[in-house]
C-alpha cells in the first residue's frame, strides 16, 4: 500500500460530459502530479501540483484542469469528454525535489460512450 | 520522436535466463533515471533508480550512460514473478517521463 488513494475506481461517462477524479496524497508528500495512460501506452504526464499551484503541464488541452487543496489532496477534471479519453488515469504524490521517488495510487478507469 | 523510448516487446523468457532491456532518452538536461514495474491492471511502482556509476539490487542491475542518453536494466536468474511492464522513467526540472514499457513473461 502506498498511501495514496484515488476515487472512484472505475467509472463510466458518456461524450461530452464532465468528470471530477480525486486523489488523497501520502502522508507529508506536498507533490501531485497526473497522468493518463491508454491502453499499452505508458502513462502520458498531465500536469504537476504543488503548494496549491500548478507548477507544470504535460501536452493536454484546457479541457483538462485541476485543483489541489491545502491538504495537498488534488483533483482532474475533464470536461466535454471525447471517446480518446477513456483511459487508467494515475495520481502519484512524492516530496518536492529532483530525483524523489513517486507513489502512485491504482488508478481511476475511465470509459466514455 | 519520442521523449523516452523502449522496445516494447513482448520479451518471452524461460525461467532462469537474463533478460536486458533498454531505453534511450532524448532530453539532455534529464536529470534521475528510474525503472519502474508494472503489473496487469495496477499502478506502477519504483523498482530501482539509475545512478551514473550503475547499481545493483539483488538480482537487477541498472545502468546509466549520460553520453549516449542510454539506460539499461539486466535481470538474472529470472523468477516467474518477474513477468510484468518495465517502464523507464526519466525526469527534467520534476517532470517525469515516462517510456512506452517493456512486457516481460518469463515462462515456466
Amino acid at each position: 500500500e502506498t498511501g495514496v488513494t484515488q476515487s472512484p475506481t472505475h467509472l463510466i461517462k458518456t461524450r461530452g460530459q464532465q468528470v471530477t477524479l480525486r486523489c488523497s496524497s501520502q502522508s507529508g508528500h506536498n507533490t501531485v502530479s497526473w497522468y493518463q495512460q491508454a491502453l499499452g501506452q505508458g502513462p502520458q504526464f498531465i500536469f504537476q501540483y504543488y503548494r496549491e499551484e500548478e507548477n507544470g503541464r504535460g501536452n493536454f488541452p484546457p479541457r483538462f484542469s485541476g485543483l489541489q487543496f491545502p491538504n495537498y489532496s488534488s483533483e482532474l477534471n475533464v470536461n466535454a469528454l471525447e471517446l480518446d479519453d477513456s483511459a487508467l488515469y494515475l495520481c502519484a504524490s512524492r516530496p518536492i525535489g529532483e530525483g524523489t521517488e513517486a507513489f502512485f495510487g491504482q488508478g481511476t478507469r475511465l470509459t466514455v460512450v | 520522436r519520442k521523449e523516452v523510448e523502449q522496445d516494447p516487446g513482448p520479451f518471452n523468457v524461460p525461467e532462469g535466463a537474463t533478460v536486458a532491456f533498454n531505453c534511450t532518452y532524448s532530453n539532455s538536461a534529464s536529470q534521475s533515471f528510474f525503472w519502474y514495474r508494472q503489473d496487469c491492471r495496477k499502478e506502477p511502482k519504483l523498482l530501482m533508480s539509475v545512478y551514473s556509476s550503475g547499481n545493483e539490487d539483488g538480482r537487477f542491475t541498472a545502468q546509466l550512460n549520460r553520453a549516449s542518453q542510454y539506460i539499461s536494466l539486466l535481470i538474472r536468474d529470472s523468477k516467474l514473478s518477474d513477468s510484468a511492464t518495465y517502464l523507464c522513467v526519466v525526469t527534467a526540472h520534476e517532470k517525469l517521463t515516462f517510456g512506452t514499457g517493456t512486457r516481460l513473461t518469463i515462462i515456466p
